[in-house]
């Protein structure tokens, strides 16, 4: 059974730095994509950042500005996502969540349960 | 940072049918991209309900739909029941953004 659980979400200070963990278990890490997606208070998804399957590949959401760094470890089944110099603007709920690749763009077809990140 | 756009809610009465869209341009949705679709309970993580413009994940019930034409895609909930109130997301690719991209979200309300 997949198994997705998140960590790391605390309350912090703006300008602080903060590092997030997504243990994975029910299945063969390595085969899959993985991305970050968060969620602000009472607002919509948007996509984070996207690590390949043997982590050689990242993609990030542009409006980070290059403050956050994906990365994966492979033998521990383990996601992360480092965050520097964070903002208001970033209060979310991290997700994250393995890709499927089919036909034309991918999906998401197993979410973790979420961390809560609040920076104040 | 939406880059599809979505009908904040829509409502209906148990058994009738509601249709979400979600419209995006051409560089996502109209380039071809799949679309895929999203329900989140207040509290809890998206769960997949439609992928690929049209096929269900295991476990979801046939009452949920979806197509996709042009720029758009369209999430349909026929016989309509008080368990599917919650939030309704889209998703596809964006190829400017390299990345992916999410709707802004519908509100459904079961009346």
């Amino acid at each position: 059974q997949v198994h997705l659980v998140e960590s790391g979400g605390d309350v912090v200070q703006p300008g602080w730095s903060l590092s997030l963990s997504c243990a994975a278990s029910g299945f063969t890490f390595s085969n899959y994509v993985f991305n970050w997606v968060r969620q602000a208070p009472g607002r919509g998804l948007e996509w984070v950042a996207s690590i390949s399957s043997d982590g050689g590949h990242r993609y990030y959401n542009k409006s980070l500005k290059g403050r956050f760094t994906i990365a994966r470890d492979n033998m521990r089944y383990t996601l992360n996502l480092y965050m520097n110099g964070l903002t208001s603007e970033d209060t979310a709920v991290y997700y994250c969540a393995r890709v499927e690749t089919a036909g034309l763009s991918y999906h998401y077809d197993y979410w973790g349960q979420g961390t809560l990140v609040t920076v104040s | 940072q939406s880059v599809l756009t979505q009908p904040p809610s829509v409502s209906g009465a148990p058994g009738q049918t509601v249709t979400i869209s979600c419209t995006g341009s051409s560089s996502n949705i109209g380039a071809r991209y799949d679309v895929h679709w999203y329900q989140q309970f207040p509290g809890a993580a998206p769960k997949l309900l439609i992928y690929m413009n049209t096929f269900r994940p295991s476990g979801i019930p046939d009452r949920f739909s979806g197509s996709k034409s042009g720029t758009s895609a369209s999430l349909a909930i026929s016989g309509l029941q008080a368990e599917d109130e919650a939030d309704y997301y889209c998703q596809s690719f964006d190829s400017s953004l390299s990345g992916s991209v999410f709707g802004t979200g519908t509100r459904v309300t079961v009346l």
